[in-house]
């Protein structure tokens, strides 16, 4: 079974200028979250989506952070414009929507080293 | 103050050894937890949740204590493998789906 898979690998972009990252979960699974790690710091939550549907995007430091979910499959994550400290990897995970009472592993995709000059 | 704090290590350990390491979490209602491991530039994987009772699974015990808000992991007979950084990680929310509040990690280092 394929695990989730994100593109592209890496990316290095201009202070300013655009990047959309994409994210495929694992097929099946409704959850899909947005995680980040900047430089020295720990991985901190972005966003939650319950299929297309945002569930839950108090992580989101800023409005030029716009994330989206079309069809309840794949999703984007587009940083417009740009700024330094945006640099980090950033992390899909996917998870099952199963009932409440029990804990549904999140798995990790293998993120995006977004780096802004 | 951070919602999971670690000892960034690194804790060298020689192989056959064994290793142990803590963290903290500052919200109460805090409702489960977790260890993950991540290797270099890798992505973060479930090593195995941590229960009230405590947990084994080989070679690895995991302790909640949640009158201290403290998580332990231990790791007994240290393998070259194990070198890798180890995430705790904490669920706060009441669903079962809900984000992952991680610590920095601490860092493991198994040497010949």
């Amino acid at each position: 079974e394929a695990g989730v898979t994100q593109f592209p690998s890496h990316s290095v972009i201009e202070k300013g200028q655009t990047v959309t990252l994409r994210c495929d979960p694992i097929s099946g699974h409704d959850n899909l979250y947005w995680y980040r790690r900047v430089m020295g710091k720990e991985i901190k939550f972005l966003l939650h989506f319950v299929k297309e549907s945002k569930q839950d995007e108090s992580g989101m430091p800023n409005n030029r952070f716009l994330a989206e979910r079309t069809g309840g499959t794949y999703s984007t994550l587009k940083v417009q414009p740009a700024e330094l400290e945006d640099s980090g990897v950033y992390f899909c995970a996917s998870s099952v929507q199963k009932g409440t009472g029990t804990y549904n592993e999140q798995f990790f995709g293998p993120g995006t080293r977004l780096t802004v000059l | 103050r951070k919602e999971v704090e670690q000892d960034p290590g690194p804790f060298n350990v020689p192989e056959g050894a064994t290793v142990a390491f803590n963290c903290t979490y500052s919200n109460s209602a805090s409702q489960s937890f977790f260890w993950y491991r991540q290797d270099c530039r890798k992505e973060p994987k479930l090593l195995m949740s941590v229960y009230s009772s405590g947990n084994e699974d080989g070679r690895f015990t995991a302790q909640l204590n949640r009158a201290s808000q403290y998580i332990s992991l231990l790791i007994r007979d240290s393998k070259l493998s194990d070198s890798a950084t180890y995430l705790c990680v904490v669920k706060g929310a009441t669903d079962s789906w809900g984000k992952l509040q991680f610590g920095a990690g601490t860092q493991v280092v198994v040497t010949p």
